[in-house]
């Protein structure tokens, strides 16, 4: 059973870049979409985007301009930026996987524990 | 960008009862594209249900899915101690995810 752990700093000062990954175990990385969705405290899960482990990636458009993710299948992880954060960044931030192989709009089908990022100078 | 709504906010049950989650979406959803999740505190969230009623796999019979359009119900046929968690839905439209706010199911 594929496993998924993030890992990454838990504060991050405003206006620098937030950097996670997500190590994947278990499982190959191949043929799947990889996503990042993260909930500010006391508000609803936000989806932050996906990447195809050949990359490709698709961001939800209230993020784009700052959002980068990507792959390394010699690693099995993907990873996340988000550069120029604000406090409105601070969340727990999970990694997923697409249900079904090869489909991008399918829901996720195994997701990691989360870890909490806190942008605070 | 559709908007899920998830009511009750949160719903106070005992063991044994039956649970009624609703999601109201503010336009049409394909069915194809409407999950359920279940949240633990500390856990990873857990797929229930995808298109709407079909079990993910390992998901125990009690759990169903079921509507269309903009109005879907996830039902727990009989409440185990296990279950009491917040839900989630989730649907994708247009290249976006979405999810409502959740509902909070809690031990009465």
């Amino acid at each position: 059973q594929v496993q998924l752990q993030e890992s990454g700093p838990g504060l991050v000062k405003p206006s620098e870049t937030l950097s996670l990954t997500c190590y994947v175990s278990g499982g190959s990385i191949t043929n799947y979409y990889w996503a990042w969705i993260r909930q500010p405290p006391g508000k609803r899960l936000e989806w932050i985007g996906y990447i195809y482990y050949t990359g490709s990636p698709r961001y939800n458009p209230s993020l784009e301009n700052r959002v980068t993710m990507s792959v390394d299948t010699t690693k099995n992880q993907f990873s996340l930026t988000l550069t120029s954060v604000t406090a409105a960044d601070s969340a727990v931030y999970y990694c997923a996987r697409g249900r079904r192989p090869y489909v991008g709009s399918s829901s996720f089908g195994s997701w990691g524990r989360g870890t909490l990022v806190t942008v605070s100078s | 960008e559709i908007v899920l709504t998830q009511s009750p906010g949160t719903l106070s049950l005992s063991p044994g009862e039956r649970a009624t989650l609703s999601c109201r979406a503010s336009q049409s959803v394909s069915s194809t594209y409407l999950a359920w999740y279940q949240h633990k505190p500390g856990q990873a969230p857990r797929l229930l249900i995808y298109g709407a009623s079909s079990r993910a796999t390992g998901i125990p019979d009690r759990f169903s899915g079921s509507g269309s359009g903009t109005d879907f119900t996830l039902t727990i046929s009989r409440l185990e101690p296990e279950d009491f968690a917040v839900y989630y839905c989730e649907q994708y439209d247009d290249s976006l995810f979405t999810f409502g706010q959740g509902t909070r199911l809690e031990i009465k």
